[in-house]
């Protein structure tokens, strides 16, 4: 079945640091790939998307690319802040299944 | 206005009571979803449903039962609650079932004392 694998953590970096979150997916379909992102106390927030090979995702600073070659769609950010500070995940969905999340990755960036 | 939203946000029982989470979405969709959020993190859907009809139940025990009076509410009812239980639960929904995105609401921690 559908299943997600990314980078488990934690991660700590310090502010404006590079971020690199690996994500990989297997899939019998073409699924469309999410991140989403969970602040402390709260739900969990779509932070970006892509549906088909080679989009890109962008939302706030932060990318992925939907590589179908690798099956990855890892995320990036090229300076975080220590508000970035929460839980990330990967996430897949293909037709007529069910959304499927990674084990989730904690970032904590300090000051 | 909240898109979906759950209550209550935090409910503390004790072993063997019967408890229920609410949970209503005012976003039109067609399919509902509940996740269960253990202390690591980790997200496990429990339940979906599309129109009204149960989709999946993954390995969830039949002390847990998922009721929707409408299309716009999916409620939660446990029964004979355990420490097990303890966890964070999402309700969450989607325009359609597969490759749409999900929205959630803020969860709802139960603590089994």
């Amino acid at each position: 079945g559908d299943s997600v694998t990314q980078m488990e953590g934690p991660v700590t970096l310090s502010e404006e640091a590079f971020l690199t979150i690996n994500c990989t997916y297997t899939a019998t379909g073409y699924p469309s790939l999410f991140w989403y992102v969970q602040y402390p106390g709260e739900g969990l927030q779509l932070l970006l998307k892509a549906t088909k090979a080679d989009d890109k995702g962008s939302n706030k600073g932060f990318e992925a690319t939907y590589r179908k070659e690798t099956t990855s769609f890892h995320l990036e950010k090229g300076s975080v802040q220590v508000s970035d500070s929460a839980v990330y995940f990967c996430a897949l969905s293909s037709n007529n299944n069910d959304m499927r999340f990674g084990a989730g990755t904690r970032l904590t960036v300090k000051p | 206005d909240t898109a979906v939203s759950q209550t209550p946000k935090y409910l503390v029982t004790q072993m063997g009571n019967d408890k229920s989470i609410k949970c209503e979405q005012n976003l039109g969709h067609d399919t509902m979803y509940w996740y269960k959020q253990d202390s690591k993190k980790f997200l496990k859907i429990m339940f979906s449903y599309n129109n009204k009809e149960l989709i999946i139940n993954e390995t969830v025990p039949n002390r847990f039962s998922p009721k929707s009076p409408d299309k716009a509410h999916l409620n939660l009812h446990i029964n004979s609650l355990e420490l097990g239980d303890s966890a964070v639960y999402f309700c969450a929904s989607s325009q359609e079932r597969g490759r749409a995105e999900a929205f959630f609401g803020q969860g709802t921690r139960l603590t089994v004392v």
